[in-house]
Order: structure tokens, then sequence, then C-alpha cells
């Protein structure tokens, strides 16, 4: 089983939509949760981090479940700009740290 | 933040050869990162690179392989030795510091990458 789970994708969604993304981790240890966008031929770039309240910035809402060890990520309002590649990171501290990454979901976004 | 650098920034190589990716960061930081991409694939941790020892290396990969430097606080590099067409990938180097001020605790900064090409 992968450390970090995600939807495949891709999703195709027309602009104005509303999409979630669904991720889950198997390590029971693990301290931090992001999300990381990652356009193409670029280098992943912190998109938001995901509390256990929930926390929302603009038309992104994370969400982190620690009971179920599920993370969510919810866009509204989809854009153009939207379209990327969207991936759960899970931050693992203890002896050294490291970030565990999902394999990604691709987002893609059409008028 | 930080300003990451990385050269070559792609690179066709014959099998059998080695490169060595340098990773630059315009401030010291604490902890850097080397990581993997394979065509397709999301990011898979090489090693961590410690200031002044070996590097850490995470599982399937070897000192040998994947040979890692990192003399200072700001600069690192990863050999890919004996390469292979497997070896092609995006090598990326990475980032943590606590003064980096990023917007959240434990956020990694990445660098562009090296694309590799391995004939």
């Amino acid at each position: 089983r992968k450390e970090v789970e995600q939807d495949p994708g891709p999703f195709n969604v027309p602009e104005g939509a509303t999409v979630a993304f669904n991720c889950t981790y198997s390590n029971s240890a693990s301290q931090s949760f992001f999300w990381y966008r990652q356009d193409c031929r670029k280098e992943p770039k912190l998109l938001m981090s995901v509390y256990s309240s929930g926390n929302e910035d603009g038309r992104f809402t994370a969400q982190l479940n620690r009971a179920s060890q599920y993370i969510s990520l919810l866009i509204r309002d989809s854009k153009l700009s939207d379209s990327a590649t969207y991936l759960c990171v899970v931050y693992i501290s203890g002896g050294y740290n490291k970030l565990i990454f999902g394999a990604g979901t691709r987002l893609a976004v059409h008028p | 933040s930080a300003v990451i650098s990385q050269k070559p920034s792609r690179d066709i190589c014959q099998r059998g050869t080695s490169l060595t990716i340098q990773c630059q960061v315009d401030s010291q930081v604490t902890m850097m990162f080397w990581y993997r991409q394979q065509p397709g694939q999301s990011l898979t941790l090489i090693a961590t690179a410690n200031q002044g020892s070996e590097a850490t290396y995470e599982s399937g990969f070897v000192i040998d392989k994947f040979p890692i430097s990192r003399p200072n606080l700001t600069f690192s590099t990863l050999t890919v030795s004996n390469m292979s067409p497997e070896d092609s990938s995006i090598y990326l180097c990475s980032v943590e510091d606590p003064g980096l001020a990023g917007r959240y605790y434990n956020e990694q900064f990445f660098g562009p990458g090296t694309r590799l090409t391995v004939l």
C-alpha cells in the first residue's frame, strides 16, 4: 500500500465548477499535511497547509480528519488557471524529517 | 522564502557516464533534500543532504549510485553515477528552514529541477 494515496484523475471540469480531491495516508506518525500544486514542467509549490479545524484560502478549502487519516481539497468557482496537478503531501518527523508525496491528481479546467 | 537555482537545467547523457547536479540557495538553510520525479510520476525522496556528514538515503537509493555532497549551508550536489536510461528523470532539490518565514511551518521550497535524459 502506498503511504499517500490520491484520486487518480484526471478531472475535467468547466469553468465555475466545484471540484473535490481526496487523499488518504497510512502513517499515523504524520505530523503535518499539505497540498502542493505542480504546473506542467515546473517545480511543486505549496498551495496550502491542512489543519484539523479546516482552513480556507479564497476559493480553496482544505480539511483533515486524523481519525480516518483522510485529507481533502475543495476548489470552488474553478478558473482556467487552476489547471495543474495537485499533490497531497504528508510531513513525517522522527529522527529526520521528510515529505511523502502522493501521485497527484490532474485537474483540467475548460471554458 | 528561498531562491533556489539548479545547474544544469537539463542535459542529455550517454549510458555509463555520470552527471553532477548543483543546487544553490540564496540563504543558509538547515535542511536540503534531493528528489526524483520520473516521467508521469510524483516526487520520490532520494536523500537528505546533511552538512558536514554523510547524506541519509531513502530505501532503494544508495550512496554509490547517488553520491551527495553538502559542503556548507547554501550548497549541495547530487551525482547520478553510471547512468542508464532508467535514470532519465527530473531531479529536484528542496530546502526547509524555520528562518525562511514560509507561510506554513515545515514548508519546503523547491528548485526548478534538472531534466536528465539518458540515451
